[in-house]
C-alpha cells in the first residue's frame, strides 16, 4: 500500500487567496483525520470523518475552513479567504477500528502552508 | 483536554535510558504513541488499550495505568536513530470514543 497521499506538498499562497488541500487514504481505512501542526498550538484536530460522514468539526478554526469527503477514497480541506495564520502543516491520517478502539493511525506527509 | 507530557525535552547520550510521561485529567480508554522526525509524519509506534498493559516496540516500551490516567513510554539503550519529538494521544470515555486528542510532545536527542 502507498500509505496516505496528500497533496500539495507544500503551497505558498497569498493571502485572501483559496487553498485547496488533499489527501488519500489507506484503502479501508475508514476513518480520516485532518490535523494542523504549529509550533504554538501543536497538534489540533480540525475534523474527522467516519465512513465519509463528518462526525466532529469542533476544531475547524472558523467558517473560511470547511471539509470534504466526497467517497472513501479522498478529501479535501478547502480554506476560503486564506490569512496568514493559516500558515501551518496540514497532516491527513486514516486508520480503522478493530473493536476495542481505534488501531493506529497512518499520517500523511503533510502540506506544509505558508501564507503571504 | 490534551493529555500533559513530562518532560518537554530531554537530551541523552548514547546507551542512556529515558522515561516519558503522558497523564490525562479524563477517564482513558486507549493511550497512543508516536514519533515524529524533524520535517517528517509521525510515525505510529504503539497503542495501549487495557490498564497495567505493556507493549513493546524494539527497545521501546510503555505502559499504561488506567486508573491513575497515565501512560509512560520507556527507551532503553537509546540509539541516534532515537531522537524526534514523541507525542502521546489519548481516547477518552468522557468524550467521543473515535478521536485521538495529541499531548504537546517530548523532544528527545540522543547524542554520540
Amino acid at each position: 500500500d502507498a500509505g496516505v497521499i496528500q497533496s500539495p506538498r507544500h503551497e505558498v499562497t497569498e493571502m485572501g487567496q483559496e487553498v485547496t488541500l488533499r489527501c488519500k487514504p489507506i484503502s479501508g481505512h475508514d476513518y480520516l483525520f485532518w490535523y494542523r501542526q504549529t509550533m504554538m498550538r501543536g497538534l489540533e484536530l480540525l475534523i474527522y470523518f467516519n465512513n465519509n460522514v463528518p462526525i466532529d468539526d469542533s476544531g475547524m478554526p472558523e467558517d473560511r475552513f470547511s471539509a470534504k469527503m466526497p467517497n472513501a477514497s479522498f478529501s479535501t480541506l478547502k480554506i476560503q479567504p486564506s490569512e496568514p495564520r493559516d500558515s501551518a502543516v496540514y497532516f491527513c491520517a486514516s486508520t480503522t477500528h478493530r473493536g476495542q478502539g481505534l488501531l493506529g493511525y497512518t499520517f500523511g506527509s503533510g502540506t506544509r502552508l505558508t501564507v503571504v | 483536554q490534551q493529555p500533559v507530557q513530562s518532560p518537554q525535552a530531554v537530551i541523552l547520550r548514547e546507551g542512556e535510558d529515558a522515561v516519558i510521561n503522558c497523564s490525562s485529567s479524563k477517564a482513558l480508554y486507549s493511550v497512543h504513541w508516536y514519533r515524529q522526525k524533524h520535517g517528517e509524519a509521525p510515525v505510529f509506534l504503539m497503542i495501549l488499550l487495557k490498564g497495567g498493559e505493556q507493549k513493546g516496540h524494539e527497545k521501546i516500551s510503555a505502559s499504561f495505568n488506567e486508573k491513575k490516567q497515565q501512560s509512560s513510554l520507556y527507551l532503553t539503550a537509546s540509539q541516534l536513530s532515537y531522537s524526534g519529538t514523541y507525542f502521546c494521544g489519548t481516547e477518552s470515555r468522557e468524550t467521543s470514543y473515535d478521536k485521538v486528542i495529541f499531548g504537546p510532545g517530548t523532544s528527545l536527542s540522543v547524542i554520540p
